[in-house]
């Protein structure tokens, strides 16, 4: 079993709409989170952090459940630049542990 | 401020060839992680350096890489006798610093453009 396992999709939605990706870990110990948002050929750029039990930053919400060891993203009223993978990444203090990603097409 | 900087961003290079990747992290970084990419595929962690600590090789997929980091901050990796498989996006990060007792922040890892390594 992956560290940490995301649903590689792709996820096909019309402009406008409310996305969401589960992640799930598996290490016990990690504290913080992170999601990294990946365009094609370019490297991952960080786009959220995710520190204690969720975080929201304008059309974008994480959510951590520690009990069932996964986090989530929302992503609300998607636009087309939203088109992208979302990499899951996991830190359990000494090492980030990234998810295979999960891809993200916004149509028109 | 400056980013992450890698050089080259790409590379063309035949079989058997050695090739050497370069990356400037930011300024006053401490720790410095370097990536493979394949095509669609996800992330594989190689090597991490962090302070004046030994590496954690643990991610070298065989003898042929290695990886110096020079007074804390340029860090080159060597493929040596470079095969095909080799070929690859190799991505450089950095972050504040690393290990236990660090605010969760200075995990935060900021990526290079990568360098684009194709064996022929």
């Amino acid at each position: 079993r992956k560290e940490v396992e995301q649903d590689p999709g792709p996820f096909n939605v019309p402009e406008g709409a409310t996305v969401a990706f589960n992640c799930t870990y598996s290490n016990s110990a990690s504290q913080s989170f992170f999601w990294y948002r990946q365009d094609c050929r370019k490297e991952p750029k960080l786009l959220m952090s995710v520190y204690s039990s969720g975080n929201e930053d304008g059309r974008f919400t994480a959510q951590l459940n520690r009990a069932s060891q996964y986090i989530s993203l929302l992503i609300r009223d998607s636009k087309l630049s939203d088109s992208a993978t979302y990499l899951c990444v996991s830190d359990a203090g000494n090492m980030l542990t990234f998810g295979g990603g999960t891809r993200l097409m916004v149509k028109p | 401020g400056a980013g992450v900087s890698q050089s080259p961003s790409n590379k063309v290079t035949e079989k058997g060839k050695d090739v050497e990747l370069r990356c400037d992290p930011i300024s006053g970084h401490t720790a410095l992680y370097w990536y493979r990419q394949s095509l669609g595929q996800g992330l594989e962690f190689l090597i991490y350096f962090q302070g004046n600590s030994a590496p954690d090789k643990s991610g070298l997929p065989s003898d042929r890489f290695s990886a110096e980091r020079t007074g804390g901050s340029v860090s080159t990796l060597t493929i040596q006798r470079t095969q095909q498989e080799d070929s690859a996006v190799y991505l450089c990060a950095s972050s504040l610093g690393s290990g236990q007792g660090v605010p969760s922040s200075y995990n935060e890892q900021f990526f290079g453009p990568g360098t684009r390594l194709t064996v022929l």
